[in-house]
C-alpha cells in the first residue's frame, strides 16, 4: 500500500491528452514539492518533473505538473506511442520522526 | 555527463547481508550539491526509497527499513555503497542508485539498476 495514490491506469488515443491524479496528505504534498518519473518498459526512471511543476532540460512541454493542496496532477498532451510507460509521483514526508522519500503506486498509460 | 553504475552480488541467501555499490562518473561526489540516494523496486511493484547519503556522511532512511540498512561513502572512489542486514525473500528487487539535488527537489540522475535476488 504506497503512501501516496495513483491510479493503476490511464488511456487514450494518440494525439489525445492525458492526466495522473496523486493524491497524499498534509505529511507528505501538502507541505512538500512533487517530482514526476517516466519508467518505460525495462529501464530505469526519469525524472520528468521537479518542484511541482519544472521540466528539467530536454523534456518537451508536452508534459506538465500542478499542485493543488494535497494532490498533484501529471498531465500530457499530444500523445505519443512512445509515451507508453509507468509514471510515478514522489515527494517527502515527514509524519514520522524521520523524513523520508514516499512514492505513488504508479499509473500505466496506455497510447490505444 | 553524469553517470551512476550499481554493482554486486545478484543472489544472496536468505538472513545474510546485501552488499551494493554504486559507482559515481562524471561527477564529484564531494561537489556537495547533490545527496545519493538507493531506491528499490520489486518485479511488477513500485518504487521505494530505501535511504541516502550526503557527502558529509549524514544519512536519512526510509522507518521500514532503518534497523536493517547502512548507506556509507567512499569520496577516494567516487562510490556510495548501500548494505542491508538480514535480508528476506521480500528483499528480492531491482535496486536502482540515483543523484539528489540539493537545489531542487527531484532525482535527476538514476542508474541503469542491478538484480538482487535472495534465495538459498
Amino acid at each position: 500500500q504506497s503512501v501516496l495514490t495513483q491510479p493503476p491506469s490511464v488511456s487514450a488515443a494518440p494525439g489525445q491528452k492525458v492526466t495522473i491524479s496523486c493524491s497524499g496528505s498534509s505529511s507528505n504534498i501538502g507541505n512538500n514539492y512533487v517530482s514526476w518519473y517516466q519508467q518505460l518498459p525495462g529501464t530505469a526512471p526519469k525524472l520528468l518533473i521537479y518542484d511541482n511543476s519544472r521540466r528539467p532540460s530536454g523534456i518537451p512541454d508536452r508534459f506538465s505538473g500542478s499542485k493543488s493542496g494535497t494532490s498533484a496532477t501529471l498531465g500530457i498532451t499530444g500523445l505519443q506511442t512512445g509515451d507508453e510507460a509507468d509514471y510515478y509521483c514522489g515527494t517527502w514526508d515527514s509524519s514520522l520522526n524521520t523524513p523520508y522519500w514516499v512514492f505513488g503506486g504508479g499509473t500505466k498509460v496506455t497510447v490505444l | 555527463q553524469v553517470q551512476l553504475q550499481e554493482s554486486g552480488p545478484g543472489l544472496v541467501k536468505p538472513s545474510q547481508t546485501l552488499s551494493l555499490t554504486c559507482t559515481v562518473s562524471g561527477d564529484s561526489i564531494s561537489s556537495g550539491s547533490y545527496y545519493w540516494s538507493w531506491i528499490r523496486q520489486p518485479a511488477g511493484k513500485g518504487l521505494e526509497w530505501v535511504g541516502r547519503i550526503y557527502t558529509s556522511g549524514s544519512t536519512n532512511y526510509n522507518p521500514s527499513l532503518k534497523s536493517r540498512v547502512t548507506i556509507s561513502v567512499d569520496t577516494s572512489k567516487n562510490q556510495f555503497s548501500l548494505k542491508l542486514k538480514s535480508v528476506t525473500a521480500a528483499d528480492t528487487a531491482v535496486y536502482y542508485c540515483a543523484r539528489d539535488p540539493l537545489r531542487y527537489f527531484g532525482m535527476d540522475v538514476w542508474g541503469q539498476g542491478t538484480t538482487v535476488t535472495v534465495s538459498s
